[in-house]
């Protein structure tokens, strides 16, 4: 099936920096990603929706100056979590639409854990 | 406001015995409702979904779903389970596959010998 990748698996870093996470699509094109935050022991909640050449579309709630979403082709969309801080900290999944008519699918990436100290 | 309800937050099952997992949902129109698996240091994997037409889906990995609409159910079923089943399990439900998704908390299921 189709696969979608996500880089880096893992991050650390301290507070007041920003981090980069990178959402791939690999043997697909993606018009369509989704970016989801995952607190432990919780469930996924939606962050915001990433249109390839125009902006995000936000959560209620979600700080879009502080998750920048940028979705510069349509394989990749990057998730920037500007100034982070410890509250920043969780595990963020992105996921990727393949379009394929009747058969259209949301294929889910890894997952970035992202520590903040 | 659609929302997804999964009412056992952990399960232990013995390995060879069925399960079930319950998801109850609400939701303003017709539903999409998919059912996704959560192992460590893995991505979800979609299971199974439901769209329309049978009420009784077969997914992947030997479990299947039944939609019951007067019910607002979508419960996931695996006759005899294996230790690699131990994971968590998401039920999820949205305005078609290609749309953002409303997620259950999530049933963490534990397989014991």
């Amino acid at each position: 099936g189709a696969v979608v990748s996500q880089h880096p698996s893992w991050v650390i870093c301290k507070s007041g920096t920003s981090v980069k996470i990178e959402c791939r699509s690999l043997d697909f094109q993606a018009t369509t990603m989704f970016w989801y935050r995952q607190f432990p022991k919780q469930s996924l909640m939606l962050m915001a929706t990433s249109n390839e050449g125009s902006k995000a579309t936000y959560e209620q709630g979600v700080e879009k100056d502080k998750f920048l979403i940028n979705h510069a082709s349509l394989t990749l969309s990057t998730l920037t979590v500007t100034s982070a801080h410890p509250e920043d900290s969780s595990f963020y999944i992105c996921s990727a639409i393949h379009l394929a008519g009747l058969t259209d699918t949301q294929y889910f990436g890894p997952g970035t854990r992202l520590t903040v100290l | 406001a659609q929302s997804v309800t999964q009412p056992d937050i952990h399960i232990t099952v013995s390995e060879g015995a069925s399960l079930e997992l319950r998801c109850n949902y609400s939701y303003g129109a017709t539903p999409y409702l998919f059912w996704y698996v959560q192992s460590p240091g893995q991505g979800l994997q979609l299971l199974l979904k439901y769209f329309s037409g049978d009420t009784l889906v077969q997914g992947i990995k030997g479990f299947e779903a039944e939609f019951k609409r007067s019910q607002s159910s979508f419960n996931l079923r695996k006759p005899s389970v294996h230790w690699s089943d131990a994971a968590e399990y998401f039920c999820a439900v949205g305005a078609g596959s290609w749309g953002k998704l409303q997620f259950g908390a999530g049933t963490q299921v534990v397989v014991t010998p």
